[in-house]
């Protein structure tokens, strides 16, 4: 079973911010949280990852809480390209393949 | 800089043959792993190869098996298929050395139909 739980969908309107929120309450200490992304039948794409401060790129941010039981992946200005399926997974940074994926949020962006 | 590539992009089987795919990881990665993703699903990891050897599996049967190059590619066989092989099969690669070495790049896949 994946270890983390997500919203089946969300909706969000075009322009803004969309906040996908996920639950990984048996995280362990060495465990990062990543978020990837799959757009329709293309390969996941990876977004971001933490361990325990919040993180930011070009894509997005990753708001991880300070007991580390959830977090929030945040998408400022969503577009439609944004729309997609996010998976949040927890694993061991640089060792871990076996990624155990859940169903993910499917994201609609409205326009 | 070419990321992961994949072969064939689909392909059509019928039950009992056999069928290969092929992966070739993002220059400068040399860590390769499988994935099954069915339709509506998120993907099932299958197994990863790591200087040539299976070093993880996933619950597959030995129906499932693979092989890494000297040159970090890979091969995907699925011997006797089933209608239930059906599925889109990911191929991804990291690097082991140097920065980001947790991050997994995917490729497009491969979509086999079994029919």
């Amino acid at each position: 079973d994946a270890k983390t739980t997500q919203p089946t969908s969300m909706d969000c309107a075009e322009g803004r911010a969309a906040n996908l929120p996920c639950n990984h309450s048996t995280i362990s200490g060495n465990e990062y949280v990543y978020w990837y992304r799959q757009i329709h039948s293309q390969g996941p794409q990876y977004i971001i990852h933490g361990l325990k401060n919040n993180e930011t790129n070009e894509m997005a941010s990753l708001i991880i809480t300070e007991d580390r039981k959830s977090s929030t992946l945040i998408l400022p200005h969503a577009t439609l390209r944004d729309t997609a399926v996010y998976y949040c997974i927890v694993r061991v940074s640089g060792r871990d393949d076996k990624i155990i994926f859940g169903k993910g949020t499917r994201l609609h962006i409205l326009p | 800089d070419a990321g992961v590539t994949q072969s064939p992009t689909h392909l059509i089987k019928t039950r009992g043959q056999q069928v290969t795919l092929r992966c070739s990881p993002k220059s400068g990665h040399d860590t390769v792993s499988w994935y099954q993703q069915a339709l509506g699903q998120g993907p099932q990891f299958i197994f990863q190869y790591y200087e040539e050897e299976e070093r993880q599996r996933g619950n597959f049967p030995d129906r499932f098996s693979g092989h890494q190059f000297p040159n970090y590619s890979s091969e995907l066989n699925v011997n006797a298929l089933l209608l239930g092989d059906s599925a889109l099969y990911l191929c991804a690669s990291r690097g082991t050395s140097g920065k980001n070495t947790g991050e997994l790049f995917f490729g497009e896949g491969s979509r086999l139909t079994v029919l």
